[in-house]
C-alpha cells in the first residue's frame, strides 16, 4: 500500500538553529499537510498546500516557518530559528483530492534543546 | 469550544470484548475521519465517514456519525491485544484541514 515517507525520523537541533523535515507524499496525491503533536497534547494542524501554494495555514504557522515543494516528489518544512516549544512530532500527510482520506506518515520526533 | 472530543479519555478491557469510543463535535462538518496511533508512532487512518453518511464498516471496525447530536462512535468488535493504542476523531470543516480531538488511550489486556 502506498504510504507518505518522512525523513528524519528524530532529529534533535540547538535551540536557534534552522531544521528542515522532508517528506515524500502519495505519488498520485495534490493535496499535501503538515502538523504537529507536542508530547500528550492534541495533534494540531499547520499547513496545507496545493498546486505549489500554501492554501490554509494556522496561527501556530508563523513566519519562522515555511514549506517547499522543490521537485516533483518532495515536500518540506522548514523551521528558520527553532525554539525549545517546537520541540514536537511533526507529520507529514497528503490526500488524492480535497474531502477524502488523508494518509499520515510515521512522524519526524524533532528535539529542541 | 473543543472540536472532536473523544470519550472516555482511557478504556481499559480484555481481549475479546468490544471497545467503543464516542467524539462529540461542535460545528457542522463534511466528514469525520478516525485514526489510530500507536506509541510515539505514526497516525495510521481507519475509517473516513461523509456528513451524509449515518454509519460504515470496516473489518471489525463499525463507526457511527449523527449529524443532528454531533457525534459519532467507534466500535471495535472482538478487541485484541493487538488494537492497544490510542484512537482519535478528526473532523473536516473545510474539505482539507483536519481537527484531532485529544484521543482515547485503548489498553487491551490479553
Amino acid at each position: 500500500e502506498p504510504e507518505v515517507t518522512q525523513t528524519p525520523s528524530h532529529q534533535v537541533t540547538q535551540m536557534g538553529q534552522e531544521v528542515i523535515l522532508r517528506c515524500v507524499p502519495i505519488s498520485n496525491h495534490l493535496y499535501f499537510y503538515w502538523y504537529r503533536q507536542i508530547l500528550g497534547q492534541k495533534v494540531e494542524f499547520l499547513v496545507s498546500f496545493y498546486n505549489n501554494e500554501i492554501s490554509e495555514k494556522s496561527e501556530i504557522f508563523d513566519d519562522q516557518f515555511s514549506v517547499e515543494r522543490p521537485d516533483g516528489s518532495n515536500f518540506t518544512l522548514k523551521i528558520r530559528s527553532t525554539k525549545l516549544e517546537d520541540s514536537a512530532m511533526y507529520f507529514c500527510a497528503s490526500s488524492e483530492t480535497p474531502g477524502n482520506t488523508i494518509y499520515f506518515g510515521e512522524g519526524s520526533w524533532l528535539t529542541v534543546v | 469550544s473543543q472540536q472532536g472530543e473523544e470519550d472516555p479519555q482511557a478504556l481499559s478491557i480484555q481481549e475479546g470484548e468490544n471497545a467503543t469510543m464516542n467524539c462529540s463535535y461542535k460545528t457542522s462538518i463534511n466528514n469525520l475521519q478516525w485514526y489510530r496511533q500507536n506509541s510515539g508512532r505514526g497516525l495510521v487512518h481507519l475509517i473516513l465517514i461523509r456528513s451524509n453518511e449515518r454509519e460504515k464498516h470496516s473489518g471489525r471496525l463499525r463507526v457511527t456519525l449523527d449529524t443532528s447530536k454531533k457525534s459519532s462512535s467507534l466500535l471495535i468488535t472482538a478487541s485484541r491485544a493487538a488494537d492497544t493504542a490510542s484512537y482519535f476523531c478528526a473532523t473536516a470543516r473545510g474539505y482539507s484541514t483536519l481537527t484531532f480531538g485529544k484521543g482515547t488511550m485503548l489498553l487491551v489486556s490479553p
